[in-house]
């Protein structure tokens, strides 16, 4: 079956570091985003990998490794607007998104 | 604002009852989707479009239709609401469905099925 796995609840200090990892098994692999969803709200777009290495966005970077199955996304400099959900969804070989159960990121003053 | 409406964005509904989401895109994206989203669980597609007069079920279509007569409109259609449908369910859409484009997704609709 397919399965993406991130973790349930991570809590982090204001101006902060965090990374939020993701690893995924999928029958192939066309993709991985990366969303944020603040309590509520919709989904929205952060970033995409298909290549190995890194994609830097302002303070915000996401990572790929394709042979661990593995992605993390890093969030610099945090900021309490960034509690929020976020959301690990992979395109499998029939450009279905296979999305992670979300990892609720909780900013501490 | 170009983007993604969904209606309504609140319903409480009697069991049995038959209940239309509906969904309207202006970007004119050909791939639309209809998900839900459970706690503790990721967003399940229920239900596609490829494009225009097409559909396709996703993971979860038990209980729920679509219909794509054009370009701008999906709604999603529960014939007969049960319980186990309250959910909070999010239409998106994208250009195409093998694009590596993001996803759009409406503000979401909260539904309660008692």
């Amino acid at each position: 079956g397919q399965n993406i796995d991130q973790p349930t609840e991570m809590t982090a200090t204001e101006g902060a570091i965090v990374q939020i990892n993701c690893t995924y098994q999928t029958s192939g692999f066309n993709g991985l985003f990366w969303y944020q969803q603040h309590a509520g709200e919709a989904p929205t777009f952060l970033s995409y990998n298909v290549l190995d290495g890194l994609e830097e966005k302002g303070r915000f970077s996401s990572f790929l490794s394709r042979s661990k199955g593995y992605s993390y996304l890093l969030l610099k400099e945090l900021q309490m607007k960034d509690s929020a959900s976020y959301l690990c969804a992979v395109r499998d070989q029939n450009y279905q998104l296979i999305w992670g159960a979300g990892t609720k990121l909780i900013i501490k003053p | 604002i170009a983007g993604i409406t969904q209606a309504p964005t609140s319903q409480i509904l009697a069991a049995g009852r038959r209940m239309t989401l509906r969904c309207t895109q202006d970007m004119r994206h050909n791939a639309m989707y209809w998900y839900r989203q459970d706690l503790g669980l990721g967003l399940r597609l229920i239900h596609y479009s490829n494009t225009a007069g097409t559909t396709g079920k996703g993971e979860v279509p038990d209980g729920y239709s679509v219909s794509r007569a054009n370009t701008d409109d999906f709604p999603l259609t529960l014939a007969s609401a049960v319980p186990s449908q309250t959910s909070v369910y999010f239409c998106a859409s994208t250009k195409t469905s093998g694009s590596t484009g993001e996803l759009f997704f409406g503000e979401g609709s909260r539904l309660t099925v008692l």
